[in-house]
């Protein structure tokens, strides 16, 4: 079963640093299969990225995901107050989705 | 402009059965697949299963597999999950969310209460 590992569990930052979040798969991931989303407190996840690289609509252009085979990354370039939040990746393969355990981005 | 509005709370006893709704609006129900993903309190995203809108296949996650079954009414644009056998570890918040490869939509999600 493929697992999705998030690195590191929490991150803090302070608004206008750049952030950078790591998720590493057992395996390798098609990149057209893996995707960011970003979860506040009491709200449903929103997509940020798809296909490992894609912004999703309406996402800010300082959000960029790179990466590809077990090794994709989140960037946040200049966090806004808005921004503090966890985030999870997200794969699918053989009918089959994959969280990871998340990243918690947190205020310093 | 897409929704997805999902039923309301429900507490349910260990045991006991639940089945939640998620209301779909604003494009073409059959297109696309509805995910259900789990959430217990203060943990992160479970992935449950999928089920085909256009021919109601369904795929569950092993973790599920023999509790769960998703169904789907193409006329009310709506999809179901029902849970049987609820232990008290199933409390969680449950989400349905659009999508086969990555989930672009997401109901507001739901939250079941399983306490004796």
């Amino acid at each position: 079963e493929l697992m999705l590992t998030q690195s590191p569990g929490t991150l803090s930052l302070s608004p206008g640093e750049r952030a950078t979040l790591s998720c590493r798969a057992s395996q390798s991931v098609n990149s057209r299969y893996l995707g960011w989303y970003q979860q506040k407190p009491g709200q449903a996840p929103r997509l940020l990225i798809f296909a490992a690289s894609s912004r999703a609509t309406g996402i800010p252009d300082r959000f960029s995901g790179s990466g590809s085979g077990t090794d994709f990354t989140l960037t946040i370039s200049r966090l806004e107050p808005e921004d503090f939040a966890v985030y999870y990746c997200q794969q699918y393969g053989n009918s089959l989705y994959t969280f990871g355990q998340g990243t918690k981005l947190e205020i310093k | 402009q897409v929704h997805l509005v999902q039923s309301g709370a429900e507490v349910k006893k260990p045991g006991a059965s639940v089945k939640v709704s998620c209301k779909t609006s604003g494009y073409t129900f059959t297109n696309y697949a509805i995910q259900w993903v789990r959430q217990a309190p203060g943990q992160g995203l479970q992935w449950m299963g999928w089920i085909n809108t256009g021919d109601g296949h369904t795929k569950y996650s092993q973790n599920f597999q023999g509790r769960v079954t998703f169904t789907r009414d193409t006329s009310a644009t709506t999809v179901y999950m029902e849970m049987s056998s609820l232990r008290d570890d199933d409390s969680a918040v449950f989400f349905c969310a659009r999508g086969s490869v990555t989930l672009d939509y997401w109901g507001q999600g739901t939250l079941v209460t399983v306490s004796s």
